[in-house]
């Protein structure tokens, strides 16, 4: 069964330092990757995809992840965090095979942001 | 298009009680999917649709709990009866996949339950 593990249920960075969000998953092949964010009180919103191709993907917001086969890990990364990007971030992944397969989210890393 | 739209935002009930949460999905999406969320165990799938079908209600947690979508712009999840260990925060989406797999996910704000 796939599975993700997110290793940081929170994380505190300050204001314009770099961000790295780890995601590790359980897949038989290459599976689908995805990044959600929740800001308190709203549903989740998707921030980036990977397919196939490129193993680096850029997302909205100035995110990016890469895609890394052979650590089975798919982290996210940003230059430089605003305070508007304290939120909950979610890695997810789905299956390939056959139709349609369902997505299976982490438990999430909670971001904070201090000045 | 609004979006995802769930109600009610909050509800508090007392443990015995029926709830039912509603959702529209994104006209013209075929897939619809209602989802847990708790600190314990994070974003947990409960049930999905296709088409107005279920396809994989594996992730309910037991019989108290039951979804119905009986057209393309409505479904229930309904709790009967309630107990304090379903508070958590309640989420709808859909996806317009076209039989595609893991297309976006589009969220509704979710229903935050508290039982009493």
């Amino acid at each position: 069964a796939q599975s993700v593990t997110q290793p940081d249920i929170h994380i505190t960075v300050s204001e314009g330092a770099s961000l790295e969000l780890r995601c590790n998953y359980s897949y038989g092949a290459t599976p689908y990757l995805f990044w959600y964010v929740q800001s308190p009180g709203q549903g989740l919103q998707l921030l980036l995809k990977y397919f196939s191709g490129d193993t680096l993907v850029q997302g909205i917001k100035g995110f990016e992840a890469e895609f890394k086969r052979s650590q089975s890990s798919f982290n996210l990364r940003k230059p430089s965090v605003h305070w508007s990007d304290a939120a909950e971030y979610f890695c997810a992944v789905g299956g390939r095979s056959g139709g349609y397969q369902k997505v299976t989210f982490g438990i999430g890393t909670k971001l904070q942001v201090i000045p | 298009d609004a979006g995802v739209i769930q109600s009610p935002r909050h509800e508090v009930t007392e443990m015995g009680q029926e709830v039912t949460l509603r959702c529209k999905p994104i006209s013209g999406h075929d897939y619809l999917f209602w989802y847990r969320q708790t600190m314990m165990r994070g974003l947990e799938l409960l049930i999905y649709f296709n088409n107005n079908v279920p396809i994989d209600d594996s992730g309910m947690p037991e019989d108290r709990f039951s979804a119905k979508m009986p057209n393309a712009s409505f479904s229930t999840l309904k709790i009967q009866p309630s107990e304090p260990r379903d508070s958590a925060v309640y989420f709808c989406a859909s996806s317009g996949t076209g039989g595609r797999t893991n297309e976006k996910l589009f969220f509704g704000s979710g229903t935050q339950l508290s039982v009493l």
